[in-house]
C-alpha cells in the first residue's frame, strides 16, 4: 500500500533556529496536508497544498507542495516554546467521489529548548 | 461550536472486557473517521462514515465496530478487548471527504488494555 516517508523522527533544536522537515513517497498524491499535534490533543491543520509546486505560508511556517507529486516539505522559521509537538503530513490520493485515500507520515516529533 | 468531543480521556480496560467510545460533533459534517495512533506510526484509520446509516472499514478494522444512527454521532466498540489494542484513539469529522475539507479532531481517548 501507499507510504509516506516522513524525517527526520525527531527534532531537538534551540528557541530561534529554522527547521526544516519533509516527506516522500514512492506514490503520487493530489492534495499534502500537514497537521500539528500538541501534547494531548488531536491534530490540527496547519497548511494544505493543492498543486504541485505549490509554496504556501501560514505565518513562521511554509510548506511546498513538491513538482513530483511525490513529495511535500515544511519550513518553521525562528522556532518558539509553542512550536513543540509532533507534526504529520498527510497526502490525498485517488479521485472525488469515492476512491479517495487519505495516508498519514509517522511524525516528526520537535523539541524546543528554550 | 464545541467541535469534535470525545469521551472518555482515558480508559483502562481488562482483556475481553467491551467498551464503547464516544464521539460527537456539532459542525453538522457528513463525513466521520476513527483513528488509532500507536507511538511512531502515525494515524492508522479504523473506519469512517460519509452519512447517517453508512460505515465502512478502514486500513485497521479487525476488532472493532461502529454505528451511525445521527449525523452527530459515531461510537468506536471494541467487544473483546486485546493488549493491541492498548493505543490512543481519535475522531475525526469532515465536511466532505476531498482534500479541500480537511479533518477536525477531537482530543483523543487513551486506551490501556491490561
Amino acid at each position: 500500500g501507499q507510504q509516506l516517508n516522513q524525517s527526520p523522527q525527531s527534532m531537538f533544536i534551540q528557541e530561534g533556529e529554522d527547521v526544516s522537515m519533509n516527506c516522500t513517497s514512492s506514490s503520487i498524491f493530489n492534495t499534502w496536508l500537514w497537521y500539528k499535534q500538541d501534547p494531548g490533543e488531536g491534530p490540527v491543520l496547519l497548511i494544505a497544498l493543492y498543486k504541485a509546486g505549490e509554496l504556501t505560508s501560514n505565518g513562521r511556517l511554509t510548506a511546498q507542495f513538491g513538482i513530483t507529486r511525490k513529495d511535500s516539505f515544511l519550513n518553521i522559521s525562528a522556532s518558539i516554546p509553542s512550536d513543540v509537538g509532533i507534526y504529520f503530513c498527510a497526502g490525498l490520493s485517488g479521485t472525488q467521489g469515492g476512491s479517495e485515500k487519505l495516508v498519514f507520515g509517522k511524525g516528526t516529533k520537535l523539541t524546543v529548548n528554550p | 461550536n464545541a467541535g469534535v468531543t470525545q469521551t472518555p480521556k482515558f480508559r483502562i480496560l481488562k482483556i475481553g472486557q467491551s467498551m464503547t467510545l464516544q464521539c460527537t460533533q456539532d459542525m453538522n459534517h457528513n463525513y466521520m473517521y476513527w483513528y488509532r495512533q500507536d507511538p511512531g506510526m502515525g494515524l492508522k484509520l479504523i473506519y469512517y462514515s460519509v452519512g447517517a446509516g453508512i460505515t465502512d472499514k478502514g486500513e485497521v478494522p479487525n476488532g472493532y465496530n461502529v454505528s451511525r444512527s445521527t449525523t452527530e454521532d459515531f461510537p468506536l466498540r471494541l467487544e473483546l478487548a486485546a493488549p493491541s489494542q492498548t493505543s490512543v484513539y481519535f475522531c475525526a469529522s469532515s465536511y466532505s471527504r476531498g482534500g479541500n475539507s480537511p479533518l477536525h479532531f477531537g482530543n483523543g481517548t487513551r486506551l490501556t488494555v491490561t
